[in-house]
């Protein structure tokens, strides 16, 4: 079945810098890919999502690159803020092995921005 | 005004024991789904339901037995509870096909802890 790989599982940055987190999907069918923001006590939320015939968006301080050749996507946050701290999970949506209906999640990455 | 909304947000019971979670969107959503996320941050799909019909139902075991009385609201019952059904349970729905998005929409989950 599908897997998603996240990487890091952890992520301290200062504020106003960059944060990178990176996923790898392993069912060449997927064809969306969201990104989900946690905070604490809370539920998933959606911050971004990317289909598979975009390479890259932007909304904001957030952004998503794709590149489906690798199987890669990627999160990019600019001029962090501590407002930004929270638990971070890449997803993608199941291609023919995966199931078309369900998000497989990674693992998560705990970022913490320290003013 | 919630959009998912889950009840109770918090459970503790003894081992043995059989409970039930509520959830219930007012998104005119088709698709509903709980997933279990463990200690680690982990979120795994254990069931979805597209119109009351069950789509989805993963290697969960048969203690846990989802319910939709329509397509607004899935519930789920756990009988004989077990120490390692101690995990926060997130219900979330899916925008419609050709909706233009795919993204889910998660309440604010149900931590559950079995003593």
């Amino acid at each position: 079945g599908e897997n998603v790989e996240q990487h890091p599982s952890t992520l301290s940055v200062q504020e106003g810098d960059s944060a990178v987190i990176k996923c790898t999907y392993s069912d060449s069918a997927s064809n969306y890919f969201p990104w989900y923001k946690q905070e604490l006590g809370k539920g998933p939320q959606l911050i971004i999502d990317i289909r598979s015939n975009v390479g890259e968006k932007k909304d904001q301080r957030i952004a998503v690159t794709l590149n489906k050749t690798a199987k890669h996507f990627s999160l990019h946050i600019t001029e962090t803020q501590p407002e930004d701290s929270a638990v971070y999970f890449c997803a993608a949506k199941g291609g023919v092995s995966g199931g078309y209906n369900k998000l497989i999640f990674g693992a998560g990455t705990r970022l913490a921005v320290h003013p | 005004d919630t959009a998912v909304s889950q009840t109770p947000k918090y459970l503790v019971t003894q081992m043995g024991n059989d409970k039930s979670i509520k959830c219930e969107q007012n998104l005119g959503h088709d698709t509903m789904y709980w997933y279990k996320q463990d200690s680690k941050k982990f979120l795994k799909i254990m069931f979805s339901y597209n119109n009351k019909e069950l789509i989805i139902n993963e290697t969960v075991p048969n203690r846990f037995s989802p319910k939709s009385p329509d397509k607004a609201h899935l519930n789920l019952h756990i009988n004989s509870l077990e120490l390692g059904d101690s995990a926060v349970y997130f219900c979330a729905s899916r925008h419609n096909p050709g909706q233009g998005a795919y993204g889910y929409t998660f309440g604010s989950g149900t931590r559950l802890t079995v003593v």
